[in-house]
């Protein structure tokens, strides 16, 4: 079974504090993912890897950045919590599957309030 | 601009009965779609998947149909348990799935 783990289930923090949230895979998949699910919103893609040391903006990157220095560890970091970041994060990997498909697998999350 | 939608919120349905969930998309080069089950406090996990190539794909209880040409697909859920409770979220891939874009979301509830 895919086992995809994240550092925290809840955290709080203050503003203007600097976050890091760790996410481990140990699968071997080539990518990994960073959302976060607001009511309403669904799940909104942070970033992405597709490999070690590389990353990709998804739809909604600012006030993020990540870290990807090993192929089963991907971490976002706040570099200044606000109280508008305050949300679940999800993280994810994936690889190839049966027919050249991919199938994301997820994190339990990390439920952040920011104060 | 949601790529990805499900106009409805929340649904009810009777244990035993037909569960529908609806997903609407906008971009006619996605060609892969997902449907993953979440639980409060946990991350989502994978259901049922469908290739642009069909139009169906069965597993168990679970049913996707894929509309291309209305650009609609549909989960059904036969028959409805109360261990279905939860959000399902509907997702979209133009490259098989190398990146989604997600749905917000439907919350089912199945009664007793």
């Amino acid at each position: 079974d895919v086992k995809v783990t994240q550092s925290s289930r809840y955290l709080v923090k203050r503003t203007g504090e600097k976050v890091f949230l760790e996410c481990v895979q140990d699968m071997d998949h080539e990518n990994m993912f960073w959302y976060r699910q607001d009511p309403g919103l669904g799940l909104r893609l942070i970033y992405f890897s597709y490999d070690v040391k590389m990353k990709e903006k998804g739809d909604i990157p600012e006030g993020y950045s990540v870290s990807r220095e090993k192929k089963e560890r991907f971490s976002l970091i706040l570099e200044s919590a606000s109280t508008n970041q305050t949300s679940m994060y999800l993280c994810a990997s994936s690889s190839r599957i049966a027919g050249g498909i991919y199938t994301q697998y997820f994190g339990p999350g990390t439920r952040l309030t920011v104060l | 601009d949601q790529q990805v939608k499900q106009n409805s919120p929340s649904l009810s349905v009777q244990e035993g009965r037909i569960s529908i969930l609806n997903c609407d998309y906008t971009n006619s080069m996605f060609d892969y779609f997902l449907w993953y089950k979440k639980y409060p406090a946990e991350g989502p996990t994978f259901l049922i998947s469908i290739s642009s190539i069909k139009d169906k794909n069965e597993d168990g209880r679970f049913t996707v149909f894929l509309n291309k040409s209305a650009k609609h697909l549909s989960l059904h859920i036969v028959p409805s348990q109360p261990g279905d409770s939860a959000v399902y979220f509907c997702a979209a891939s133009e490259n098989y799935g190398q990146n989604f874009v997600f749905g917000p979301g439907t919350r089912l509830s199945v009664l007793p």
